[in-house]
Parts: C-alpha cells; sequence; structure tokens
C-alpha cells in the first residue's frame, strides 16, 4: 500500500530564517505530488505541482519554492521566511496520467514564524 | 484562483439526526469535484471524486450529488454518528492540475 511522510509536524522559525520541509511518497512511482497551504480563516491553497522529477510548477507567487530530487521526494524551500508564511502546509501525492483519481494527504506541518 | 463556496460554515447535529452540506463551484470548464473528510489531528481523506452532470456517489451513510450545469454540489450524511464529527472540504478542478479548495463544513455530532 502506499503511504506519505511529512515533516516535520510543527515548527517554529524566526522572520527571514530558512525553511525545508521534506515529503516522501513510498509504494508508488511517478506520483504527482502537491505542496498546499491553509493559512488562519483560508482554505487549502495550492502552491506547488510536479508532474515529474525536475519538473515544478507554481501556482501562486510567493516566498516559497519547491523542489524534486527524487522521484518520490518533496521539497519545499524558503531561502526567507516572512511573517505572511506562517500557516498549515500539506503534501499530497495523486497517481500519475489518471486525471481523476483522488489526492492522498500527509499529516501535515503547522509553521509558526515569530 | 477560482470561487468555491460551502455552506454551512459550520453544522452542529444530535446523533441519528441526517445532514447535507452545499459545495457551489464555477459552471463553465468543468473537469471534477473532489469530496474530502478532514478529523482533527488527521489528513483529509478522500470521500469521492465525481465527474459527470448527474451524478451520485454512495460510501456507506455519506453520499453526494452533483449538478454541473448550475455548480453546486451536495453531501448528505444519513443517521449522523460523532465520529462523523470532521471538517468536510469540496475541491473544483477544471482543466488543470490546481484542486480549488471551499473552506470546508465543520461538522460536531454530539450523542
Amino acid at each position: 500500500s502506499q503511504t506519505i511522510h511529512q515533516w516535520p509536524a510543527t515548527l517554529v522559525q524566526p522572520v527571514g530564517s530558512p525553511l525545508s520541509l521534506e515529503c516522501t511518497v513510498e509504494g508508488t512511482s511517478n506520483p504527482n505530488l502537491y505542496w498546499y497551504r491553509q493559512a488562519a480563516g483560508r482554505g487549502l491553497q495550492l502552491l506547488f505541482y510536479s508532474v515529474g522529477i525536475g519538473q515544478i510548477s507554481s501556482e501562486v507567487p510567493q516566498n516559497l519554492s519547491a523542489s524534486r530530487p527524487q522521484d518520490r521526494q518533496f521539497i519545499l524551500s524558503s531561502k526567507k521566511l516572512l511573517l505572511s508564511d506562517s500557516g498549515f502546509y500539506l503534501c499530497a501525492w495523486s497517481v500519475w496520467g489518471q486525471s481523476n483519481q483522488p489526492q492522498h494527504f500527509g499529516d501535515g506541518t503547522r509553521l509558526s514564524i515569530l | 484562483i477560482l470561487n468555491v463556496e460551502q455552506s454551512p460554515q459550520s453544522l452542529h447535529v444530535q446523533e441519528g439526526d441526517s445532514t447535507n452540506f452545499t459545495c457551489s463551484f464555477p459552471s463553465s470548464n468543468f473537469y471534477a469535484l473532489h469530496w474530502y473528510r478532514w478529523e482533527t489531528a488527521k489528513s483529509p481523506e478522500a470521500l469521492f471524486v465525481m465527474t459527470l452532470n448527474g451524478d451520485e456517489k454512495k460510501k456507506g451513510r455519506i453520499s453526494a450529488t452533483l449538478n454541473t450545469k448550475e455548480g453546486y454540489s451536495y453531501l448528505y450524511i444519513k443517521g449522523s454518528q460523532p465520529e462523523d464529527s470532521a471538517t468536510y472540504l469540496c475541491a473544483f478542478r477544471n482543466s488543470g492540475y490546481a484542486l480549488n479548495f471551499g473552506k470546508g463544513t465543520s461538522l460536531l455530532v454530539t450523542p
């Protein structure tokens, strides 16, 4: 069976510090991968998605970047965090090439910026 | 960003009550409508992916309908149980990869 791991679960960072959140998927090959953020009082917003190694698409302009160095690894990064980067970050995967499959989510990372 | 609206924002029912929520989405360029259940301290769990106008899906006591022409979907829970307490999210997809989520309906079922 497929599993998705996301870490850390919680993170408290000062403004201006760097960020690296990691997500890995097991039990499937070449998944579509996604990073979402839920800011306070708002719905889940797609930040990035990837359909293959090294292929990243950004949905909204922002202070964050994403990378996919391996087939089942998806990393969310920032060089300098802003207060507005606070929120709950979720990684998800779906089956590649089957457009009407559901997305499967990790447990999320609660990021607080001080 | 496509506007997906869910109502009500929150709902409190007694065990055994049946309930329903609404998801409204743009009626143009429809590709799929997803429903997820998100329990506290857990990750969102997929309930349904719906693609055809008039589609109805069922999973146990939970069912959903879809009207793509008018841009809405209903989620029904029959005989609510305390374990149904969660936030129910809908998400609309047009031709791209992005899922556009609503803010969710928070359901509390008390014994």
